[in-house]
């Protein structure tokens, strides 16, 4: 299967401050990226859609302004969780299809973050 | 509005025997059924999936049923292993690229 990468695995920052994760696509072009968000026991909450070279699609009740998606291109897409807060702890997920090639997302490893 | 749903939150398998986890979506409109395994801490490894055109899907071990008039579908596994012990989840997929996913079934492969 296609390969997904997403980095840091692991990251704690300070309330207030931003913190950006990544999401490649190591042997293919992602044509769309998805960010998920999964809190412990639960599934996983589609965040929003992005599609190389325009703005995010952010699904109902999601924080555009929050959580800022770029993707840049076919293999990159950025989230940042700005100013983040205690809440925003979270397993972060991101997803990609592969361009030209069918229906399968592949996921990448997940970001855990802590806001403390 | 849960459109995918796994009401079974945990099953519990004998090695070698054969474990079925089930998913019931609500939205006419998916077009395309996918089934991924998770560890904790880890991202979802994709496992089978299903066009809805098709009734049965068959991957190895993975079996994929699905059940368009009564809006279901199914992953068999057998033999069951224990490495098999993790999160299952369900997606389905609608035409805009949307995946929705349901809440996971936790298999217990016991050996």
């Amino acid at each position: 299967g296609a390969v997904v990468s997403q980095h840091p695995s692991w990251v704690i920052c300070k309330s207030g401050t931003s913190v950006k994760i990544e999401c490649r696509s190591l042997d293919f072009q992602a044509t769309t990226m998805f960010w998920y968000r999964q809190f412990p026991k639960q599934s996983l909450m589609l965040m929003a859609t992005s599609n190389e070279g325009s703005k995010a699609t952010y699904e109902q009740g999601v924080e555009k302004d929050k959580f800022l998606i770029n993707h840049a291109s076919l293999t990159l897409s950025t989230l940042t969780v700005t100013s983040a807060h205690p809440e925003d702890s979270s397993f972060y997920i991101c997803s990609a299809r592969v361009l030209g090639a069918g229906n399968t997302i592949y996921f990448g490893e997940g970001s855990w973050l802590t806001v403390v | 509005d849960q459109q995918v749903k796994q009401n079974s939150p945990s099953l519990s398998v004998q090695e070698g025997r054969i474990s079925i986890l089930n998913c019931d979506y609500t939205n006419s409109m998916f077009d395309y059924f996918l089934w991924y395994k998770k560890y904790p801490a880890e991202g979802p490894t994709f496992l089978i999936s299903i066009s809805s055109i098709k009734d049965k899907n068959e991957d190895g071990r993975f079996t994929v049923f699905l059940n368009k008039s009564a809006k279901h579908l199914s992953l068999h596994i057998v033999p069951s292993q224990p490495g098999d012990s993790a999160v299952y989840f369900c997606a389905a997929k609608s035409g805009t690229y949307k995946y929705i996913f349901g809440t996971g079934t936790r298999l217990k492969v016991l050996a």
